[in-house]
């Protein structure tokens, strides 16, 4: 069965600073994997996605991830944090058969602080 | 291009109601998902829907239904309302070509739906 795992409900950075934010994957073959970005009172936003082409993907708003086969993982990265970064963050895997189910880690909420 | 619609907004309800909630999708896309979103749980998936077929069910009771219509767009019903379907209901579109690449879903606004 599939499923993802997220270290860190919170994460706290200032202004400026690397964004880092964890994510690993637990799949029989190698899955579809995303983040989305979820802002107060609203619906889920795609920042990016990787499908097996490039391992690095980079996505919307400047972030980016990389998919670790070996580590299986797909950590978001951002070089410089901004304040209207502050959201929460999804990791989410689905497989490679024709149904569209995503399962979805339980999330990150991200603090940038001036 | 409008985004995926979700009808209503918001929805108080009290135990043993039923709602029905509505999703309109992008224009041309062909599957549509439901998820609950609750902070004890976080994102679950509901069904799925293409075609009017459901395609995939997630490990939700009975009293969580859906259907898809014919130009796509979908409902969901909960039956006999308990204070733990309060949650946030999500529904996303995806274009779905048959044996094309995988496209992403796009999410609504989502349902706010509150039990009391």
């Amino acid at each position: 069965a599939q499923s993802v795992t997220q270290l860190g409900s919170h994460v706290s950075v200032s202004e400026g600073a690397l964004v880092l934010l964890r994510c690993n994957y637990s799949s029989s073959v190698p899955p579809y994997l995303f983040w989305y970005v979820q802002y107060p009172n609203q619906g889920l936003q795609l920042l990016l996605k990787y499908t097996s082409a490039a391992t690095l993907v980079k996505g919307i708003n400047g972030f980016e991830a990389e998919f670790k086969k070996s580590e299986t993982s797909f950590h978001l990265t951002k070089p410089s944090a901004h304040m209207s970064d502050a959201a929460e963050y999804f990791c989410a895997v689905s497989g490679r058969d024709s149904s569209y189910k995503l399962i979805f880690g339980s999330g990150t909420r991200l603090l940038v602080r001036p | 291009k409008a985004g995926v619609t979700q009808t209503p907004r918001y929805l108080i309800k009290t135990r043993g109601q039923q709602v029905t909630l509505s999703c309109s999708p992008i224009s041309g896309h062909r599957s549509v998902s439901w998820y609950q979103q609750t902070p004890g749980q976080g994102l679950q998936f509901l069904f799925e829907y293409f075609s009017e077929t459901q395609r995939n069910k997630g490990n939700f009771p009975g009293r969580f239904s859906g259907r898809q219509f014919s130009n796509s767009r979908s409902e969901m019903n909960v039956s006999t309302l308990e204070l733990g379907d309060s949650a946030l209901y999500l529904c996303a579109s995806s274009l779905d070509i048959v044996g094309g690449p995988y496209n992403e879903q796009f999410f609504g606004p989502g349902t706010r739906l509150t039990v009391l």
